[in-house]
């Protein structure tokens, strides 16, 4: 079975600065895809970026891109410029390349303080 | 393009009741995943649907159950309500469940067992 681990419960940042949130995984699989979810306090879940694990080269979206570290199991997400909106728990998630299921870690709240 | 939409956004029932949560997918969509988010166990999967077919289960008893209708919308049903099935309830909807392709939250089904 997978694990994901987010060893970071609350997180805080200054607006415009840049912070890193911390994800490990345990899995056996060597073929896999990894995601960054962001839930605001609206609830509504959605996707930051996906990394794909065949894929060495680490995943960006405009402000936001991990640090796919495959042989230490480690994705962390860096977020640039941070922003006010960017406020949410960030969930570190693990999917089987066909299943229709993820696993998620246990999340991480980030505020982004003004 | 509409979005997932999970009905009702709110519910309270009392212990020992029966409960149906629904979920419409977002059109041409013909995965649905249901998890329950507490703050005590994080996001836990509980099923998945494909084309009216439970593809996959999580570590559930058998108190949770769901189907998927030829519309693709889905509902889930927690028989014998315990209070502590009280949760956040997610469904995520995509194109063929597999984690190439990206996965939709809906808002939730906030679920109070008193």
């Amino acid at each position: 079975a997978q694990t994901v681990t987010q060893s970071q419960p609350e997180m805080s940042v200054q607006e415009a600065e840049t912070v890193t949130l911390s994800c490990t995984y345990d899995t056996s699989e060597s073929n896999y895809y990894l995601f960054w979810y962001k839930q605001p306090p609206s609830r509504q879940m959605i996707l930051v970026i996906r990394q794909e694990a065949y894929k060495q080269q680490n995943a960006t979206e405009n402000r936001f891109s991990v640090n796919f570290q495959k042989a230490a199991k480690s994705f962390s997400l860096k977020i640039s410029d941070s922003q006010l909106g960017d406020t949410a728990m960030y969930f570190c998630a693990f999917g089987n390349t066909n299943a229709g299921k993820s696993t998620f870690g246990d999340g991480t709240t980030l505020t982004v303080k003004p | 393009k509409a979005g997932v939409t999970q009905t009702p956004r709110y519910l309270i029932k009392t212990r020992g009741q029966q409960v149906t949560l629904s979920c419409s997918p977002i059109s041409g969509h013909r995965s649905v995943s249901w998890y329950q988010q507490t703050p005590g166990q994080g996001l836990q999967f509980l099923f998945e649907y494909f084309s009216e077919t439970q593809r996959n289960k999580g570590n559930f008893p058998g108190r949770f159950s769901g189907r998927q209708f030829s519309n693709s919308r889905s509902e889930m049903n927690v028989s014998t309500l315990e209070l502590g099935d009280s949760a956040l309830y997610l469904c995520a909807s995509s194109m063929t469940g597999g984690m190439n392709t990206e996965a939709f939250f809906g808002q939730g089904t906030r679920l109070t067992v008193v």
